[in-house]
């Protein structure tokens, strides 16, 4: 158990269907991430809150929407999605004050 | 912005042999390195990190070596295990002391074979 959970673990998604992903850390960290992670790829970094303010988006679709309510609780909202968006898709924290991440186990994504 | 290069992107090694997985940087500026292990259906953990200001970091079987000059950085396990099985990620990036992506190399498949 790293401390950052990710529900739910599967998905199936139609292209119509809107649907949201949640992360919740229990480690008193100030700063979350959504990375995706596509076969043979690195990892991509979608989006970074810190203290609850957005501080990256890098250039991600805006059928993708974060919402970070407080520093514990992360989503990511889901809409008319694509087959290529198929992915792993990671939650992370960090204390804020270091770059060491902590990672969650994934949400697996199968877009239809 | 930075870029990290990895190889190789699948190695096999012998049950008690090394193995050795290189990255490479592309920004001088970078200066913490993390090296994370993904077991199947788990999300990255972080097995060990090295900041610029130094050379050469170990815990236990796993050692982690930084060259600034040539901007590369490796990882080095000794006496494989089979429980080493995993894909292997490296990043870098600036640490200022607050939130900051970390750039992700495309990882490495090791198979440690009984």
């Amino acid at each position: 158990e790293t401390g950052v959970t990710q529900t739910p673990r599967h998905l199936v998604m139609g292209m119509t269907n809107k649907k949201s992903l949640k992360c919740e850390q229990h480690l008193g960290h100030n700063a979350m991430y959504w990375y995706k992670q596509s076969a043979k790829k690195p990892l991509e970094l979608m989006f970074v809150y810190n203290f609850k303010e957005q501080t990256e988006n890098n250039s991600v679709p805006s059928r993708f929407s974060p919402e970070c309510p407080n520093s514990s609780h992360l989503f990511l909202h889901l809409h008319t999605l694509q087959p290529e968006d198929s992915a792993l898709y990671l939650c992370a924290s960090s204390p804020g004050t270091t770059n060491i991440q902590y990672f969650g186990a994934g949400t697996r994504l199968s877009v239809l | 912005g930075e870029n990290v290069e990895q190889h190789p992107s699948t190695l096999s090694v012998q049950e008690g042999d090394s193995a050795v997985i290189k990255c490479t940087y592309s920004d001088s500026a970078s200066n913490y390195f993390p090296w994370y292990k993904q077991e199947l259906g788990k999300g990255p953990q972080l097995i060990i990190d090295i900041r610029s200001n130094v050379g050469e970091k170990k815990d236990q079987r796993i050692a982690v070596t930084l060259n600034k000059t040539a901007k590369h950085f490796s990882l080095h396990i000794t006496e494989t295990q089979p429980e080493d099985s995993a894909v292997y990620f490296c990043a870098a990036t600036f640490d200022s002391g607050s939130a900051r992506q970390l750039t992700f190399g495309s990882g490495t498949q090791l198979t440690v074979l009984p």
